[in-house]
């Protein structure tokens, strides 16, 4: 079956620009992540959704980064006025339930020039 | 605030040898889980192998094992007759049970696993 699809792969924009990141979890599945991975590091957990609703987003760095997940499947990743400080890997997840193991996408890598 | 920690950036071993990744970590929990993730050039975080703290016994998932040492907050990966096939970064991962209901994992720094033929 399909897996977690994440798009777009590559992304490169400039400072200042606004993104967008789209992540379409494994069908079913209500529990979605998002961590970001910088170079050389492992993950950084984000933001955790359960259905439509933010559960947690006690990881995002700052207000100019926000998550969507109106219908309580594809998710977007915003981020506005972007800087260069904000390149990195951008991984999306997602469980059937809270407690099943996390299945992740190949994610988004995001340059910011 | 939970740490995970890997000491050694690269490794190195010949095909159909033993090799050992190591991870220590830091919490002052005593449920939790413990998750060894590979990561090949495509970026996909894959399962390689998971741990629950209240569980004696080390898991084991076919050529891949665990040495866990609780006491020592200890979680060394095995992986026995390496293949080419697992050549690729590994992270070790840490998780308190469901706050909020969310696997926040935290991930150490990561091991460059290389198979020679």
């Amino acid at each position: 079956g399909a897996g977690v699809s994440q798009t777009p792969s590559n992304k490169v924009t400039e400072k200042g620009k606004y993104v967008e990141l789209r992540c379409d979890p494994i069908s079913g599945h209500t529990a979605l992540y998002w961590y970001r991975q910088s170079l050389g590091q492992g993950p950084e957990f984000l933001i955790y959704f359960q259905g439509t609703g933010a559960a947690d987003d006690s990881g995002l760095p700052n207000d100019r980064f926000f998550a969507v997940r109106p219908e309580g499947s594809v998710s977007t990743l915003k981020i506005q006025r972007t800087e260069r400080g904000d390149s990195a890997v951008y991984l999306c997840a997602s469980s059937l339930i809270q407690n099943s193991p996390l299945h992740f996408g190949n994610g988004t890598r995001l340059t910011v020039t | 605030a939970q740490t995970v920690t890997q000491s050694q950036p690269e490794m190195s071993v010949q095909e159909a040898e033993t090799v050992t990744l190591s991870c220590t970590y830091d919490t002052s929990e005593n449920n939790y889980y413990l998750f060894w993730y590979k990561q090949p050039p495509s970026r996909q975080m894959i399962l390689v192998i998971r741990q629950e703290a209240y569980k004696q016994q080390n898991a084991t998932e076919n050529r891949f094992s665990v040495n866990f040492q609780k006491a020592a907050k200890s979680f060394s990966l095995k992986i026995s007759d390496s293949q080419l096939g697992d050549t690729a970064m590994y992270f070790c991962a840490f998780t308190l049970p469901l706050i909020q209901g969310a696997q926040k994992l935290v991930f150490g720094q990561g091991t460059r696993l290389t198979i020679n033929p």
